[in-house]
């Protein structure tokens, strides 16, 4: 149990456009799912927390108007990344925690999701 | 920011052997967890252990926990070919839900 979905696997994109990336919970329900990004050979770094039905929580250095969180339901959240650059090319990882179990300290991670932007 | 470091940065060892990455952190816990990267994937969450908590087992993972020197240590006995992977340790602040991330050990077991 516990999986966690990301669509698409991998994108790349032209400089400038908008890029959607979905993070699903598919057998469970999500009130609190979390965003991260990683670089090549670097650890995960957490952009935003995201709570079903409510602004998402940015991490210090990150901008919330270029990448915007939607966490439209239990099962769902969505990064956007607007405008898209060079730098914005990185791996992005969601994940999720479930509540009313024991095990709600654990963060179940979805498979990430590769953007390249040229 | 991160608060976690790992070392090694990375490990090369044959396999059969055992091998051993250490995690330091930098605030108190709620708990400590383990996770593994293959490349270019996800992570498996490996193991939990809270901060009451000294010593943890699953399967040939061990772990252990010093509040006191805020360390951990993560030990895979009898490695595999199948281990190599990049291994975290993640934390969260009591009170945060949070997790944050020790920079990783890159593991390669030599076949």
């Amino acid at each position: 149990g516990a999986v966690v979905s990301q669509h698409p696997s991998w994108v790349i994109c032209k400089s400038g456009t908008s890029v959607k990336i979905e993070c699903r919970s598919l057998d469970f329900q999500a009130t609190t799912m979390f965003w991260y990004r990683q670089f090549p050979k670097q650890s995960l770094m957490l952009m935003a927390t995201s709570n079903e039905g409510s602004k998402a929580t940015y991490e210090q250095g990150v901008e919330k108007d270029k990448f915007l969180i939607n966490h439209a339901s239990l099962t769902l959240s969505t990064l956007t990344v607007t405008s898209a650059h060079p730098e914005d090319s990185s791996f992005y990882i969601c994940s999720a925690i479930t509540s009313g179990r024991s095990g709600r300290e654990t963060q179940y991670f979805g498979p990430g999701t590769r953007l390249l932007v040229l | 920011s991160q608060q976690g470091e790992e070392d090694p940065q990375a490990l090369s060892i044959q396999e059969g052997e055992n091998a051993t990455m250490n995690c330091s952190y930098k605030t108190s816990i709620n708990n400590l967890q383990w996770y593994r990267q293959n490349s270019g994937r996800g992570l498996v969450h490996l193991i939990l252990i809270r901060s009451n908590e000294r010593e943890k087992h699953s399967g040939r993972l061990r772990v252990t926990l010093d509040t006191s020197k805020k360390s951990s240590s993560l030990l895979i006995t009898a490695s595999r070919a199948a281990d190599t992977a990049s291994y975290f340790c993640a934390t969260d602040s009591q009170g945060a839900q949070k997790l944050v991330f020790g920079q990783g050990t890159r593991l390669t077991i030599n076949p």
